[in-house]
């Protein structure tokens, strides 16, 4: 399997459950980032991890919480979530050189709905 | 801090009409600029990028040109189809640490037969 790829690709879950976004890059990245994307609203970063090592935590309330085991995995586990987190989770890698950036490759994200 | 602001949709052609997308941005140093698109129940796909000024990204029949003097990204197409229906975002990075993207906005792109 090639790219960026996201399990599960919907997911419907109550208030009180646990639960784990999935993301595989295939790419040979060395960095991997979560984005929520609402409606009428710009992208939002949430995380990224740098050689699986996290470098940006963009206010994201607790109830979310990122691993990112080894530089080919990320996941994003979920407790106790609120209807208004509700959102597509994107995620994306990108392969990151000092001699200047080549693009972010997203994954096909996971449409969240929070009952 | 990094911004950027792309023209409000939605924006709605016929199919072949010349299309362009406004992008300007606002950057301390150089960053490299970027345009993504996002199909119907997709994630965003890398469309082209530029990464220095006067630099001209193309991709299937896109262009834009890195403006310095502007701050801008515009998107052009010559000739549109049904199948370039979608949401268009411009977005900039800055160039060290990590790849933090700044998005726009995004423009809904709509291709009528």
């Amino acid at each position: 399997e090639t790219g960026v790829t996201q399990t599960p690709r919907h997911l419907v879950m109550g208030m009180t459950n646990k639960k784990s976004l999935k993301c595989e890059q295939h790419l040979g990245h060395n960095a991997m980032y979560w984005y929520k994307q609402s409606a009428k609203k710009p992208l939002e970063l949430m995380f990224v991890y740098s050689l699986e090592e996290r470098v940006e935590n963009n206010s994201v309330p607790s109830r979310f919480s990122p691993e990112c085991p080894n530089s080919s995995h990320l996941f994003l586990h979920l407790h106790t979530l609120q209807p208004e987190d509700s959102a597509l989770y994107l995620c994306a890698s990108s392969h990151y050189e000092a001699s200047g950036s080549f693009g972010q490759f997203f994954g096909p994200g996971t449409r969240l709905t929070v009952l | 801090g990094n911004s950027v602001t792309q023209m409000e949709g939605p924006v709605t052609l016929s199919e072949e009409a010349f299309l362009t997308i406004n992008c300007t941005y606002t950057a301390t140093g150089y960053p490299s600029l970027f345009w993504y698109v996002q199909y119907p129940g997709e994630g965003l796909q890398l469309l082209l990028k530029a990464t220095k000024a006067d630099d001209k990204g193309s991709n299937k029949g896109f262009e834009a040109t890195y403006r310095k003097e502007t701050t801008s990204f515009h998107l052009e197409k010559g000739s549109v189809q049904v199948s370039d229906s979608a949401v268009y975002f411009c977005a900039l990075s800055r160039n060290f640490g990590n790849e933090k993207l700044t998005f726009g906005t995004g423009t809904r792109l709509t291709i009528i037969p």
